[in-house]
């Protein structure tokens, strides 16, 4: 079993859509959680940090909550230029090294 | 400002060569990291560096690996005797200090015939 789960995907939704991703983590040691991004044939961008108390970034919302050890990501209104793998990581901060989710395909349709 | 460049972008070898894969780091990040992304695997921790010195190894999958990191800043991968399942793309990123976001560069696609 991998240290963090996530959705299988792919997501398939039309533009305008709210999406919703989760993933969980097994490690209750991962103290920093983050979503990252990751376009075709392009190296993994940091989308956004993860906090308990939640947090928003324009149409991006994301959430942690460390009893159920579950993290989420909420798209709303989504754009074609949404259309992305979305990566879950979490890290120890033993070194800070990234432990990545297997990610989740986005495609978002006209 | 420049963000981190890896060389070469692809390598197509053969089985049992070997191959070197080079990182160089945003100027001034003391930490880099190797990972590796393939299709069964998703994408994977293989070594941190700060500084020169290496205090996390635990990714590297086999003795056929190693790497080093000169001066603080370039990072070689080292892949001896490859085999057809050492075919990935070899993600390098950096970070000012170990806590902070890592930046990953555009990695390089090995495939070994």
């Amino acid at each position: 079993r991998k240290e963090v789960e996530q959705d299988p995907g792919p997501f398939n939704v039309p533009e305008g859509a709210t999406v919703a991703f989760n993933c969980t983590y097994s490690n209750s040691a991962s103290q920093s959680f983050f979503w990252y991004r990751q376009d075709c044939r392009k190296e993994p961008k940091l989308l956004m940090s993860v906090y308990s108390s939640g947090n928003e970034d324009g149409r991006f919302t994301a959430q942690l909550n460390r009893a159920s050890q579950y993290i989420s990501l909420l798209i709303r209104d989504s754009k074609l230029s949404d259309s992305a793998t979305y990566l879950c990581v979490s890290v120890r901060n033993q070194g800070g090294k990234l432990i990545f989710g297997q990610g989740t395909e986005l495609s978002v349709k006209p | 400002g420049a963000g981190v460049s890896q060389s070469p972008s692809n390598k197509v070898t053969e089985k049992g060569k070997d191959v070197e894969l080079r990182c160089d780091p945003i100027s001034g990040h003391t930490a880099l990291y190797w990972y590796r992304q393939s299709l069964g695997q998703g994408l994977e921790f293989l070594i941190y560096f700060q500084g020169n010195s290496a205090p996390d190894k635990s990714g590297l999958p086999s003795d056929r690996f190693s790497a080093e990191r000169t001066g603080g800043s370039v990072s070689t991968l080292t892949i001896q005797r490859t085999q057809q399942e050492d075919s990935a793309v070899y993600l390098c990123a950096s970070s000012p200090g170990g806590r902070e976001t890592q930046y990953f560069g555009p990695g390089t696609r090995l495939l070994v015939l």
